[in-house]
């Protein structure tokens, strides 16, 4: 079974500032996909990142880029130029990799990151 | 393009009494995902279609939790009876067979079980 924890309960970030949040995970998997998905408070899931074990190359998107140690099964996440709109929780999330079909997500407890003024 | 359409947003009952929540994927996506989200915790999986068949739903409370996707089209999840230790709220979720592995969330029902 895989397990992903998720450290930091709460983290506060002023806004235009860089905040980076940790992941970390435990799998016996060596092909896999790891996610951070942001929920926004009463509002959908959205994917934020996305990045394939088999890469060593860390994922960017725009102000939202990961660093990915495979060895030491660590995902953390790094948002430069915080925004009041990246307010959210952040959620971490391992799938297996699958060839025919999706698998479910394993998700972490979360962290609820507030950006202030 | 729509996004995932679960209904209600809402639903309050008291114990005992049976529900129901719809999601209607995204056009094309085959594969289907119920999750559970319990406050303050990550979403967890109920149960996972392919088309109209349910191929993971080894975590669904069976005696009283039930899943039906007749068409490989939309879905609906049934509790009967509800407790109290339901009240949670259930996310839908599909991917399609191209991007098999990004899910696109609907925005969920927030069930209340008094």
């Amino acid at each position: 079974a895989q397990t992903v924890t998720q450290s930091q309960p709460e983290m506060s970030v002023q806004e235009a500032e860089t905040v980076t949040l940790s992941c970390t995970y435990d799998t016996s998997e060596n092909n896999y996909y790891l996610f951070w998905y942001k929920q926004p408070p009463s509002r959908q899931m959205i994917l934020v990142i996305r990045q394939e074990a088999y890469k060593q190359q860390n994922a960017t998107e725009n102000r939202f880029s990961v660093n990915f140690q495979k060895a030491a099964k660590s995902f953390s996440l790094k948002i430069s130029d915080s925004q009041l709109g990246d307010t959210a929780m952040y959620f971490c999330a391992f799938m297996k990799h699958a060839a025919n079909s999706g698998y479910a997500l394993n998700f972490g407890k979360g962290t609820s990151l507030l950006v202030t003024p | 393009e729509a996004g995932v359409v679960q209904s209600p947003r809402y639903k309050i009952i008291e114990k005992k009494q049976p529900v129901a929540f719809w999601c209607n994927p995204i056009s094309g996506h085959n594969t289907l995902y119920w999750y559970r989200q319990n406050l303050g915790q990550g979403p967890e999986l109920l149960i996972r279609y392919e088309n109209e068949e349910a191929v993971d739903d080894s975590q669904l409370p069976k005696d009283r939790f039930s899943a039906e996707r007749l068409k490989g089209v939309d879905s609906t999840l049934k509790i009967q009876p509800a407790e109290l230790g339901d009240s949670a709220v259930y996310l839908c979720a599909s991917s399609s067979q191209i991007s098999k592995n990004i899910q696109y969330f609907g925005a969920g029902t927030r069930l209340s079980v008094l």
